[in-house]
């Protein structure tokens, strides 16, 4: 089992429509987890971090359920610009940063 | 701020051609990270570097040398380069590699190894 699964997407919404992307993880030692954003044949770019208490940043929402091991992103009133792949990320004191294979959105006018 | 730079942005290799691969960040970050990414599959590391001296595997780092030349700079190096290596190459750099600090990537190099 890989460390850190996603949805397998792609996810094909239009313009306007609410999406939810989920993310799993085994270790129980994880401490940090974010989500990051990649656009085609681009870099990975910090979305947002998620913290327990779960948090909002305009149109995004992150949300952390570590006694289920699971991390959701929702995207309101989705954008042509969010169409990218969404990469889900977590990370261990003193260890390294391990990537899910992400999920891919893509928002149709 | 250039933030994280690498060079070159793309690379054709015959198999059994070496080459180094270049990362340079500006952000005085300590932590640095070699990723390679492959269809349909997540960043795999390859080599991270925790500080400045120190080098380390990480998930899949046969075919792979680094080098942390200073602070500033860490290279991979291919010795003898096969078609598997074939991939989009990323580094990146943190503040550290403790929790709760966030990775900033450089743009990329597409490497095709024929």
């Amino acid at each position: 089992r890989k460390e850190v699964e996603q949805d397998p997407g792609p996810f094909n919404v239009p313009e306007g429509a609410t999406v939810a992307f989920n993310c799993t993880y085994s270790n129980s030692a994880s401490q940090s987890f974010f989500w990051y954003r990649q656009d085609c044949r681009k870099e990975p770019k910090l979305l947002m971090s998620v913290y327990s208490s779960g948090n909002e940043d305009g149109r995004f929402t992150a949300q952390l359920n570590r006694a289920s091991q699971y991390i959701s992103l929702l995207i309101r009133d989705s954008k042509l610009s969010d169409s990218a792949t969404y990469l889900c990320v977590v990370n261990r004191e003193g260890q390294n940063f391990v990537f899910g294979p992400g999920t891919r959105l893509s928002v149709l006018p | 701020n250039a933030g994280v730079t690498q060079t070159p942005k793309f690379q054709v290799l015959k198999t059994g051609q070496s080459m180094t691969l270049q990362c340079a960040q500006d952000m005085n970050h300590n932590s640095m990270y070699w990723y390679r990414q492959d269809p349909g599959m997540g960043l795999r590391l390859i080599y991270y570097s925790a500080s400045e001296g120190t080098t380390d595997k990480g998930e899949v780092p046969n075919g792979y040398n680094v080098s942390r030349l200073n602070k500033r700079e860490f290279s991979l190096r291919l010795e003898s380069a096969a078609p598997s290596q074939t991939s989009v190459y990323f580094c990146a750099s943190s503040t550290t590699g403790a929790a709760g600090n966030t990775q900033y990537f450089g743009p990329g190099t597409r490497l095709t190894v024929l």
